[in-house]
């Protein structure tokens, strides 16, 4: 149990695009997703936390205008890189939890962003 | 000092080696604690949640020191299918939030 998609699994885009990733919980209902990004060779850095029905809480340094949040259902939450540069080029990674689950977090597998 | 610090190694041990990786956490207040393992270029997962009075999983020990804000873990006869980067997670206090450490790399070498 506890699995959790992300799609799409990798993306190529133009500078200035914007682009949406989905993070879906298929078995359980996440109370809670967790977005994630890892730069090569470092630790995964939260970057917003997102309750179901209400509005994200973004990390500091992150930018909520940028990195767009919507945590519609109890199983779907998307995250839209708007006006995407070379410098967003990571690995995004979501996670969810719910009360099921405790302090435990499932993990998709991720989506590579490339921008070029 | 940062909040989850680990050796990032690497640690390179043959098979049927025992190594062990060692955390340490800055928060006091920090309730949870885990092990999580990654693959190159894949997502974490969960190896093994870390109780206080230490807990064990087949091959992998997982050891947690309040007082000295420790985490430790122990793999015992290494396989080659080990090779992974280790991370220490701990929980940011009062909260579901998770801090990630850099992590261990470990390669187990025929």
């Amino acid at each position: 149990g506890a699995v959790v998609s992300q799609h799409p699994s990798r993306v190529i885009c133009k500078s200035g695009t914007s682009v949406k990733i989905e993070c879906r919980s298929l078995d359980f209902q996440a109370t809670t997703m967790f977005w994630y990004r890892q730069f090569p060779k470092k630790s995964l850095m939260l970057m917003a936390t997102s309750n179901e029905g209400s509005k994200a809480t973004y990390e500091q340094g992150v930018e909520k205008d940028k990195f767009l949040i919507n945590h519609a259902s109890l199983t779907l939450s998307t995250l839209t890189v708007t006006s995407a540069h070379p410098e967003d080029s990571s690995f995004y990674i979501c996670s969810a939890r719910s009360i099921h689950t405790g302090d435990t977090q499932y993990f998709g597998p991720g989506t590579r962003l490339t921008v070029l | 000092r940062k909040e989850v610090e680990q050796d990032p190694g690497p640690f390179n041990v043959p098979e049927g080696a025992t190594v062990a990786f060692n955390c340490t956490y800055s928060n006091s207040a920090s309730q949870s604690f885990f092990w999580y393992r990654q693959d190159c270029r894949k997502e974490p997962k969960l190896l093994m949640s870390v109780y206080s009075s230490g807990n064990e999983d087949g091959r992998f020990t997982a050891q947690l020191n309040r007082a000295s804000q420790y985490i430790s873990l122990l793999i015992r006869d290494s396989k080659l299918s080990d090779s992974a980067t280790y991370l220490c997670v701990v929980n940011r206090a009062g909260s579901y939030q998770l801090t990630f450490g850099k992590g261990t790399k470990l390669s187990v070498i025929p």
